[in-house]
């Protein structure tokens, strides 16, 4: 069964700028969160979409958000880019909600210069 | 303020003893907890979980302990391996299937000796 995919991998973007971000969870699996991870912070949740609905948000500005299509994909989009958004933004999907056991992609690197 | 600590950034084993792993949460409400091994340039993997009804749970060579009136949770690998050398990240749940995004440590670099 193929894992979780995530593109692009890599992403360079200036301040001011948006960004769309794209993850494609395990078949089968309707859970996706989105975690931004970076070196003074480590993993942090962003938000969990299970069935097209937004059931959890993390403690980020409204600048991040994201959504679920029926085939279960998520987009997470991150508006009026700053230098501190710069970080490997992680999707995980997972059979049930938030709680089971969450499968990770490999993460998009995202530079703000 | 810090739910999920883990206060060893590092750890150095000699290949084939013991690897223990710490993990300590403040947050009374979690209740499911698990481990991930990460490795440069990848997304983390899920390694081992354990329910706060249960003290212990083995996986072939890995343990996770449970002590809730210390909340504490440690991961054991026994025998270490070369393979095992990676960043471990403990994450916490307030209750499994809830509405609670997953709360992670900070990750312990473990790096196995030959």
């Amino acid at each position: 069964k193929a894992g979780v995919t995530q593109t692009p991998r890599y992403l360079i973007k200036t301040r001011g700028q948006q960004v769309t971000l794209s993850c494609s969870p395990i078949s089968g699996h309707r859970s996706v969160s989105w975690y931004q991870q970076t070196p003074g912070q480590g993993l942090q949740f962003l938000f969990e979409y299970f069935s097209e609905t937004q059931r959890n948000k993390g403690n980020f500005p409204g600048r991040f958000s994201g959504r679920q299509f029926s085939n279960s994909r998520s987009e997470m989009n991150v508006s009026t880019l700053e230098l501190g958004d710069s970080a490997l933004y992680l999707c995980a999907s997972s059979l049930a909600p938030t709680g089971a056991e969450q499968y990770f992609g490999p993460g998009t690197r995202l530079t703000v210069t | 303020d810090q739910q999920v600590k883990q206060n060893s950034p590092s750890l150095s084993v000699q290949e084939g003893r013991i690897s223990i792993l710490n993990c300590d949460y403040t947050n009374s409400m979690f209740d499911y907890f698990l481990w991930y091994k990460k490795y440069p340039a990848e997304g983390p993997t899920f390694l081992i979980s354990i329910s706060s009804i249960k003290d212990k749970n083995e996986d072939g060579r890995f343990t996770v302990f449970l002590n809730k009136s210390a909340k504490h949770l440690s991961l054991h690998i026994v025998p270490s391996q070369p393979g095992d050398s990676a960043v471990y990240f403990c994450a916490a749940s307030a209750k499994r299937g809830g509405a609670d995004g997953l709360t992670f440590g900070k990750g312990t670099h473990l790096i196995i000796q030959p």
